[in-house]
């Protein structure tokens, strides 16, 4: 099956410094990849997500970049905010789960934005 | 429109005592599944329900069963509590047959925080 490792496990940064948080996935099968960020207590929620016919998308201060050979995808956050500090997760989904929608995560990135 | 809901949000058991978790969605999607998070670890997929009537195990299926009673509701059933199954338990549901990405979004319940002693 699908395999996703994602890095660092922690993260702390200064507020007004940008965020880099990688993810790599085993399965060159799949085509859809959302990250989902989740405050302490709260569920998870979808911040953004890539398909794999695309390389790059933004969405204000949050971007992510999709590299197909190398079977890597990265979460940018720039000119972080303390309301920026969560736990982070990035996913991978596979062609032949699409229609069911399954999706393999990482074991999530627990990033602090110091004021 | 409430999302995703589930039932109960804090729960403690005694070893060997059962339960039921319980999980109803209003968005009138066809897949949910059942997750465990346990800290450094993620979120490990429990089962899954791609249609009505159908289930499918996940990563960390034993000791876990579900049911599908209808579209709305998803549950899961501890039958025999062990401490290994102290843990936040997650709920959610996609609707893989709308267009786009929007297919495999996946909407979270708010999670029941299971401890077994």
């Amino acid at each position: 099956g699908e395999n996703v490792e994602q890095h660092p496990s922690t993260l702390s940064v200064q507020e007004g410094d940008s965020a880099v948080i990688k993810c790599t996935y085993s399965d060159s099968a799949s085509n859809y990849f959302p990250w989902y960020k989740q405050e302490l207590g709260k569920r998870p929620q979808l911040i953004i997500d890539i398909r794999s016919n695309v390389g790059e998308k933004k969405d204000q201060r949050i971007a992510v970049t999709l590299n197909k050979t190398a079977k890597h995808f990265s979460l940018h956050i720039t000119e972080t905010q303390p309301e920026d500090s969560a736990v982070y997760f990035c996913a991978a989904t596979t062609r032949r789960n699409t229609n069911a929608g399954k999706s393999t995560f990482g074991d999530g990135t627990t990033l602090t934005v110091k004021p | 429109n409430a999302g995703v809901t589930q039932t109960p949000k804090f729960q403690v058991l005694k070893t060997g005592q059962s339960m039921t978790l319980q999980c109803a969605q209003d968005m009138n999607h066809n897949s949910m599944y059942w997750y465990r998070q346990d800290p450094g670890m993620g979120l490990r997929l429990i089962y899954y329900s791609a249609s009505e009537g159908t289930t499918d195990k996940g990563e960390v299926p034993n000791g876990y069963n579900v049911s599908r009673l209808n579209k709305r509701e998803f549950s899961l059933r501890l039958e025999s509590a062990a401490p290994s199954q102290t843990s936040v338990y997650f709920c959610a549901s996609s609707d893989p047959t709308s267009g786009g990405l929007a297919k495999n979004i996946q909407y979270f319940g708010a999670g029941t925080r299971l401890s077994v002693l």
